[in-house]
């Protein structure tokens, strides 16, 4: 069955430095989203992807974070400068109908993110 | 704005007992609702989904839930707990605007022998 595939499944960086989270989505959907879990809290989402560009983003999405689809089957999450509240569990997801209200998530097993 | 809470963030079950997991959420439309569980180290997994018709919707592994709008909610049981049930399980909301999920905060089972 095709799955969704995050790597690094752990990224250990520096405060200030850069990070590129990578995920490969189902390879004919359409839609992407990537979604946070701060240790102990909720699943947050922070954007949604298609027809490359930014559909939404959450208020946690700031200047730092970008997002990119560079080759048609990666997706990717940047983050510019990481501070210390960055440490999380980044998930990508993807969804191939419509996107539609009934569309079904499916999600990669995640980026745990340690800022140090 | 949408949002879901789920009571109890830890629930303790023994093996073979009922598992009940209470998810109510606010909506101001009618909610596409679903319920995603997590193994240790691994991604969220779709369990089951409402978004029309019947209330009481079936999903894998044994898990049902059911739709109850006067309540606002969308609790998720399975009759027979197993080992394999210990995970954690998120309910979420699917908001249009933006299509994306809003999740509840989550319920960590534990199944004892």
């Amino acid at each position: 069955e095709p799955e969704v595939t995050q790597t690094p499944s752990h990224q250990v960086t520096q405060m200030g430095q850069e990070v590129i989270l990578r995920c490969v989505p189902i390879s004919n959907h359409l839609y992407f989203y990537w979604y946070r879990q701060i240790l102990g809290q909720k699943v947050e989402f922070l954007v949604s992807f298609y027809n490359n560009e930014i559909s939404e983003k959450s208020e946690i999405f700031d200047d730092q974070f970008s997002v990119e689809r560079p080759d048609g089957s990666n997706f990717t999450l940047k983050i510019r400068s990481t501070k210390l509240e960055d440490s999380a569990m980044y998930f990508c997801a993807s969804t191939g109908q419509t996107g539609g209200r009934g569309d079904t998530q499916y999600f990669g097993p995640g980026t745990r993110l340690t800022v140090l | 704005a949408q949002s879901v809470t789920q009571l109890g963030s830890h629930v303790s079950v023994s093996e073979g007992a009922l598992v009940l997991l209470r998810c109510n959420y606010s909506s101001s439309v009618p909610p596409y609702l679903f319920w995603y569980v997590q193994y240790p180290n691994q991604g969220l997994q779709l369990l089951l989904k409402y978004t029309t018709g019947a209330t009481l919707v079936k999903g894998i592994n044994g898990f049902e839930a059911e739709f109850k709008k006067s309540e606002t909610s969308f609790h998720l049981t399975k009759p027979s707990a197993h080992m394999s049930d210990a995970a954690e399980y998120f309910c979420a909301v699917f908001k249009a605007a933006g299509n994306k999920l809003t999740f509840g905060g989550g319920t960590r089972v534990l199944v004892k022998p």
